[in-house]
């Protein structure tokens, strides 16, 4: 079946520790995102990717970092630098630009403490 | 810029019922509009869109919207609700960019 993994389904770090969620699509989708989402508020996006080792900051992108070596995957780390990363994040992927529908995996629920 | 904004942060409704979610976008043209559900703890699934064309879409799981101009709207609804349709749903709009509501929680009533 085709769809979008993400990796771990929680995630739990110490302050002041980098961690890098997974995420990783076998849509053969050119696109790739990363949103945060957090409680009573829509999705916020972090990165985006429209072909591999390319990407673009979204609206908050600062304390976060991506790579687009592969076009199946679009992995994300949260830095020490980001000062409020308890969040839940969920990847995404379209076909093409940024036009198309996207395709949400099951999210990761980090918790930093 | 482009916005959207979705009136109710809750609802609720009982088994049965009829639903209508609003939602308002901010744009200068026509944009792409999209519904999506999520279930708690879930990623989102993708109900229905609206590029061009009828005005009407119909989606997964019996919902419906209708596009309207001259309102800037893009409303949701379903005839009958069921228990399984308790979820936070958003709309997103695309004009310069992909932009998501804030979302609207369906609570159902037994």
């Amino acid at each position: 079946d085709g769809g979008i993994t993400q990796s771990p389904k929680y995630l739990f770090r110490k302050e002041g520790q980098n961690v890098t969620l997974s995420c990783e699509q076998n849509l053969n989708h050119d696109a790739m995102y990363w949103y945060r989402q957090d409680p009573g508020q829509g999705l916020r996006l972090i990165y985006y990717s429209q072909i591999v080792n390319d990407f673009q900051k979204g609206d908050i992108a600062e304390g976060y970092s991506v790579s687009r070596e592969k076009k199946e995957s679009f992995p994300l780390t949260v830095t020490s630098a980001q000062k409020n990363p308890t969040a839940f994040y969920l990847c995404a992927s379209s076909i093409g630009g940024y036009s198309y529908e996207q395709y949400f995996g099951p999210g990761t629920r980090l918790t930093v403490t | 810029a482009q916005s959207v904004t979705q009136p109710d942060i809750h609802i609720t409704v009982s088994e049965g019922a009829s639903l209508e979610l609003r939602c308002n976008y901010s744009y200068g043209a026509t944009p792409y509009l999209f519904w999506y559900v999520q279930s708690p703890g879930q990623g989102l699934q993708l109900l229905l869109k609206y590029f061009s064309g009828d005005t009407l879409v119909q989606g997964i799981k019996g919902f419906e919207a209708e596009f309207k101009r001259s309102q800037s709207s893009f409303n949701l609804r379903k005839p009958s609700v069921h228990w399984s349709d308790a979820a936070e749903y958003f709309c997103a709009v695309y004009g310069q960019n992909f932009v998501f509501g804030p979302g609207t929680r369906l609570s159902v009533l037994p």
